[in-house]
């Protein structure tokens, strides 16, 4: 267990729609990253918070939107749903904004139908 | 262009022997590179992480050594076992550590 909660675990909604996918990062930590993985895709970096402010910020498309809240959880809003959004969401978090060991959950899996 | 560089073809060997993986990387300076092991439909499990100023660095079974003039990394896993099956992920640090951005992976096959 690798202490960063994601909620749900899987998801099934239709296109069009929105959902909001949650993370609890590990005790402590104050970083938050979140990634895309595809089928048979590698993970695609999207966002990092790190103690509530944006960071960083990788090919996030301008339907998606993300924060972190002042008790450090963080959300990811993905709007206007297309086929091509289904995936695996992975959150991550870490002591530092980089170069330290970062922590996964086991992901929310995402279908478009 | 940016890219890092793994292997996309699995890598099939025998219980017992060493497993080396290939991380390659183009127009980037990393500070830090990053292994992780990820399991089919699980997240990644960190492994070993080395700075730019090591040359090399060993966990138990595992070993990384990181070359920032020939932009690499090789990732070795001695005395393999089945259990040792998985997809492999390098990882590096972009834009000063605040992005930390995955390759591709490699899938490896231990076979009893």
């Amino acid at each position: 267990d690798s202490g960063v909660t994601q909620t749900p675990k899987h998801l099934i909604t239709a296109t069009g729609q929105r959902v909001t996918l949650r993370c609890s990062p590990r005790s402590g930590d104050l970083s938050v990253y979140w990634y895309q993985q595809s089928l048979d895709q590698g993970l695609q970096f999207l966002i990092q918070y790190y103690n509530g402010e944006e960071r960083a910020k990788g090919n996030i498309l301008e339907r998606f939107s993300a924060q972190q809240f002042p008790d450090l959880h963080s959300e990811l809003n993905l709007s206007s749903l297309e086929l091509g959004d289904s995936a695996l969401y992975f959150c991550a978090s870490s002591v530092e904004m980089g170069g330290a060991e970062a922590f996964f959950g086991q992901g929310t899996r995402l279908t478009v139908v | 262009s940016q890219k890092i560089e793994q292997n996309s073809e699995a890598l099939n060997i025998q219980e017992g022997k060493t497993a080396t993986l290939t991380c390659n990387y183009t127009n980037y300076s990393p500070a830090y590179l990053q292994w992780y092991r990820q399991d089919p439909g699980r997240g990644p499990v960190f492994l070993l992480l080395i700075r730019e100023n090591e040359k090399e660095k060993r966990k138990e079974r595992l070993k990384v050594t990181f070359d920032t003039t020939l932009k690499q990394s090789l990732f070795h896993i001695t005395a393999s076992q089945p259990a040792d099956s998985a997809t492999y992920l390098c990882a590096l640090d972009d834009t000063g550590g605040f992005k930390t951005i995955f390759g591709a992976g490699t899938r490896l096959f231990v076979k009893a």
